[in-house]
């Protein structure tokens, strides 16, 4: 049992690239979280799903893409990266926010120059 | 912005020692859960609390919720240097649940 796989663990980027962030997670959870974590702060929600083919904004969206085409996956792009979105990149997800915490994955560190 | 507001920042105890962490959020709940980060790792769940809860306890972590006060709090007894690492807290607000809204951390170092 993986938990919750990210990929990649690292990367750098040029400014206006663009790239993909993949997030795993073989627990059948439905709801999945994309954060971003930037140093001496909290995590802030950027993207979130709450099953199969659902998508929904988070507090700070703008730049980013998402889908959730399957189940166990979901991933988080970037069309034209800013130097901005440079930050540590956690994916998470949950069976049932009610009565269960989240599950992290073990983050994708991103540096744009 | 932020929905809880840990306090204090930052936290220097001896081993042994207790330590007690406070979150204050603004609007109504569904839960609130606590997290804890190691350096440079993801977050690892803690302990969830419901709205009609008011203390739980999980081995060394002990949890309050005043609803009334909007506020809880995180007590690690016994407190070990493995216990070093920031804490946070996140709540899964009323009608806009379905997500977490994490608070700024505190930063616990345990000396041995």
């Amino acid at each position: 049992n993986a938990g919750v796989t990210q990929t990649p663990k690292f990367r750098v980027l040029k400014t206006g690239q663009s790239m993909t962030l993949l997030c795993a997670q073989d627990m059948n959870h439905e709801y999945m979280y994309w954060y971003r974590q930037d140093p001496g702060m909290g995590l802030r929600l950027i993207h979130y799903s709450v099953g199969e083919g659902t998508t929904a904004k988070g507090e700070v969206p703008d730049g980013y893409n998402v889908s959730r085409l399957k189940k166990q996956n979901f991933l988080l792009g970037l069309e034209s990266a800013a130097p901005s979105q440079t930050s540590v990149y956690f994916c998470a997800s949950t069976l049932d926010t009610l009565f269960y915490g989240y599950t992290f994955g073990s983050g994708t560190r991103l540096t744009v120059v | 912005s932020q929905q809880g507001e840990e306090d204090p920042q930052a936290l220097s105890i001896q081993e042994g020692e207790n330590a007690t962490m406070n979150c204050s959020y603004k609007t109504s709940i569904n839960n609130l859960q606590w997290y804890r980060q190691n350096s440079g790792r993801g977050l690892v769940h803690l302990i969830l609390i419901r709205s009609n809860e008011r203390e739980k306890h999980s081995g060394r972590l002990r949890v309050t919720l005043d609803t009334s006060k909007k506020s809880s709090s995180l007590l690690i007894t016994a407190s070990r240097a493995a216990d070093t690492a920031s804490y946070f807290c996140a709540t899964d607000r009323g009608a806009a649940g379905n997500k977490l809204t994490f608070g700024g951390g505190t930063r616990v170092l345990v000396k041995p």
